[in-house]
């Protein structure tokens, strides 16, 4: 089955830094990556999704890059801030199923 | 539209004991899938149903299972309760289609369930 691992499993940064959290996922028959956002005690919410057809998706401070060919894909936040401090997980989908990477909790320092 | 909602939101159990949570997906979404969210093992799937069928399992032991009703609706259900089935159970819904191309879940707020 599928396999996705995510680095750093923390991340701390200054507000106004860029982060960026790295996935590699196993399965090249995967063909959506989303990314959900999980503040705590809260549901995780879709920030940004790219499917195996494109490169790069950008909306706002937040984009996400896909090399299919390395299998791994990755999300930039530029701009950081107080509110952006939250558990970010990444995912690839194939055939419905959902496989989720570790984590990466994000902290952004005032 | 309502979001996806799960019902109840905070369980306690005692170990032995078998528990049913529900799931209502946002209308229109035919796939739900549920999820057990532990601090250790992150978001591990648990299976996903569409049309009343289970179409995906993921790795758990058969003491967890799952149906789903003709208006999409979806229980699971856990037996023989241990305490390391203490977790957040999340579901997602989707509009997947029967051979369509994977779409964005959207997660409930899941159903916080301690075993003692």
């Amino acid at each position: 089955g599928e396999n996705v691992e995510q680095h750093p499993s923390t991340l701390s940064v200054q507000e106004g830094d860029s982060a960026v959290i790295k996935c590699t996922y196993s399965d090249s028959a995967s063909n959506y990556f989303p990314w959900y956002k999980q503040e705590l005690g809260k549901r995780p919410q879709l920030i940004i999704d790219i499917r195996s057809n494109v490169g790069e998706k950008k909306d706002q401070r937040i984009a996400v890059t896909l090399n299919k060919t390395a299998k791994h894909f990755s999300l930039h936040i530029t701009e950081t801030q107080p509110e952006d401090s939250a558990v970010y997980f990444c995912a690839a989908i194939g055939g419905n199923m959902l496989t989720f990477g570790g984590g990466t909790r994000l902290m952004v320092k005032p | 539209k309502a979001g996806v909602t799960q019902t109840p939101r905070y369980l306690i159990k005692t170990r032995g004991q078998q528990v049913t949570l529900s799931c209502s997906p946002i209308s229109g979404h035919r796939s739900v899938s549920w999820y057990q969210q532990t601090p250790g093992q992150g978001l591990q799937f648990l299976f996903e149903y569409f049309s009343e069928t289970q179409r995906n399992k993921g790795n758990f032991p058969g003491r967890f299972s799952g149906r789903q009703f003709s208006n999409s609706r979806s229980e699971m259900n856990v037996s023989t309760l241990e305490l390391g089935d203490s977790a957040l159970y999340l579901c997602a819904s989707s509009l997947m289609t029967s051979g369509g191309r994977e779409e964005t879940q959207y997660f409930g707020p899941g159903t916080r369930l301690l075993v003692l």
